[in-house]
């Protein structure tokens, strides 16, 4: 079946430009994660959804960031007034939801390399 | 501070050369650890769970290993198709979900 996809898979923008990226997940995945990874670090968790439930918006970095996810399906990620230090790969993850984490393998798509100029 | 920590972040072996991977860990409490692959251009992809100490799991040449302190992941007589970046990731007994993930070990297996 489809994996995880995310649009666009690059996105070159100018500072103080809003950017909007798009996560699918897999049919069914109640949890959906996005993640960070810049060049050469680990990925830096920014936001957790499952279900109907509140966000954990605990990763994100400033007020510029914010995540929807709509009808429990797919998630948009934005960015405001971008930055140069926001330059990196936006990875999008889902899961089947597990009440032990340690049970819930996740799903990454290939990410969003944004640039920002 | 909990943290995750990889070692080496580099590694070249010859293939055949079995070796294997650090990575140690500073958490308040376990929920679990995981290891992925990541291919350059693409999003990790799972390898394995580890939640007791002791515990092993195994997926054809590799094999991961967890103490109290760190995991190990033994690779036996790679290929260059292992070659890859190997993340660890822990989720930590604070009630999130989020995973910390170490920085990773870039591992080339040269023919």
């Amino acid at each position: 079946g489809a994996g995880v996809s995310q649009s666009p898979s690059n996105k070159v923008t100018e500072k103080g430009k809003d950017v909007e990226l798009r996560c699918d997940p897999i049919s069914g995945h109640t949890a959906l994660y996005w993640y960070r990874q810049s060049l050469g670090q680990g990925l830096e968790f920014l936001i957790y959804f499952q279900g109907n439930s509140a966000p954990d918006k605990s990763g994100l970095p400033s007020d510029r960031f914010s995540a929807e996810r709509t009808g429990g399906s797919v998630s948009t990620l934005t960015i405001q007034r971008t930055q140069q230090e926001d330059s990196a790969v936006y990875l999008c993850a889902s899961s089947l939801f597990s009440i032990r984490v340690r049970d819930e393998k996740l799903f990454f798509g290939s990410g969003t390399q944004l640039s920002v100029l | 501070e909990d943290q995750v920590t990889q070692s080496p972040e580099a590694l070249r072996l010859q293939e055949g050369e079995s070796s294997s991977l650090n990575c140690s860990y500073t958490v308040s409490g376990l929920r679990g650890l995981f290891w992925y692959r990541q291919d350059p251009g693409k999003g990790p992809e799972f390898l394995f769970t580890l939640y007791s100490a002791g515990e092993e799991k195994e997926k054809e040449r590799l094999k991961a290993t967890l103490t109290k302190k760190e995991s190990f992941l033994h690779i036996t007589a790679p290929k260059p198709e292992d070659s890859a970046t190997y993340l660890c990731a822990v989720a930590m007994d604070t009630g999130r979900r989020a995973l910390t993930f170490g920085s990773g070990t870039r591992l080339q297996v040269q023919p």
